[in-house]
């Protein structure tokens, strides 16, 4: 079945480093995919997506481009700040059948920035 | 626009007992999820709706779990009786359309369960 693997966490940056989640995937046919973002007491929030292969989700000063031929979707970010700590979901989007449009997440990647 | 909302936002029961969790979606979203996140781990689907019918209740374990969306809007997520292995956060989202695997989900504040 579909499925999504991503780095394991915590991941512990100073602020203004450089950051990259590993995200990659299974999955039959086209999904969609995402990056959620849960911060501390708050629920998942859409961070980017892309929906195609090449296409490249960004928000926030974050990046991720679908990758067909690595089955990958890595999260970067070129400068991270503290309000950047929360925890990161890659997931993907069912495309056909009776599960389309579910979402498959990844375990999550706890980041935490210190100033 | 108001969110997804949710209650209780947490709940303790003792096991064997039974709990029942709300959610009210965006105005206007056909579709709405329930999903279960343990903690540590990523949320998984339980259940999806489109308007008022099930479209999707492979994964919820129908032994113990009901859920129900009369008029398409509110749903509930009911589990009788608990077990400690239900002991989660509950999460419900809704997006806009079902027809596309593009489509954006909200997800509420969650209701985070502890069976004891």
């Amino acid at each position: 079945g579909n499925s999504v693997t991503q780095m394991e966490g915590p991941v512990t940056l100073s602020e203004e480093a450089f950051l990259t989640i590993n995200c990659t995937y299974t999955a039959t046919g086209y999904p969609s995919l995402f990056w959620y973002v849960q911060y501390p007491g708050e629920g998942l929030q859409l961070l980017l997506k892309a929906t195609k292969a090449d296409d490249k989700g960004s928000n926030k000063g974050f990046e991720a481009t679908y990758r067909k031929e690595t089955t990958s979707f890595h999260l970067e970010k070129g400068s991270v700040q503290v309000s950047d700590s929360a925890v990161y979901f890659c997931a993907l989007s069912e495309s056909y059948g009776g599960s389309q449009g579910n979402l498959i997440f990844g375990k999550g990647t706890k980041l935490s920035v210190k100033p | 626009e108001a969110g997804v909302a949710q209650s209780p936002r947490y709940k303790i029961i003792e096991k064997r007992q039974s709990v029942a969790f709300w959610c009210n979606p965006i105005s206007g979203h056909a579709t709405l999820y329930w999903y279960q996140q343990i903690l540590g781990q990523g949320p998984k689907l339980l259940i999806q709706f489109q308007n008022n019918g099930v479209v999707d209740d492979s994964q919820l374990p129908k032994d113990r779990f009901s859920a129900e969306r009369l008029k398409g809007v509110d749903s509930t997520l009911k589990i009788q009786p608990a077990k400690l292995e239900d002991s989660a956060v509950y999460l419900c989202a809704s997006s806009f359309r079902r027809t596309l695997s593009t489509d954006t989900q909200y997800f509420g504040p969650g209701t985070r369960l502890t069976v004891l």
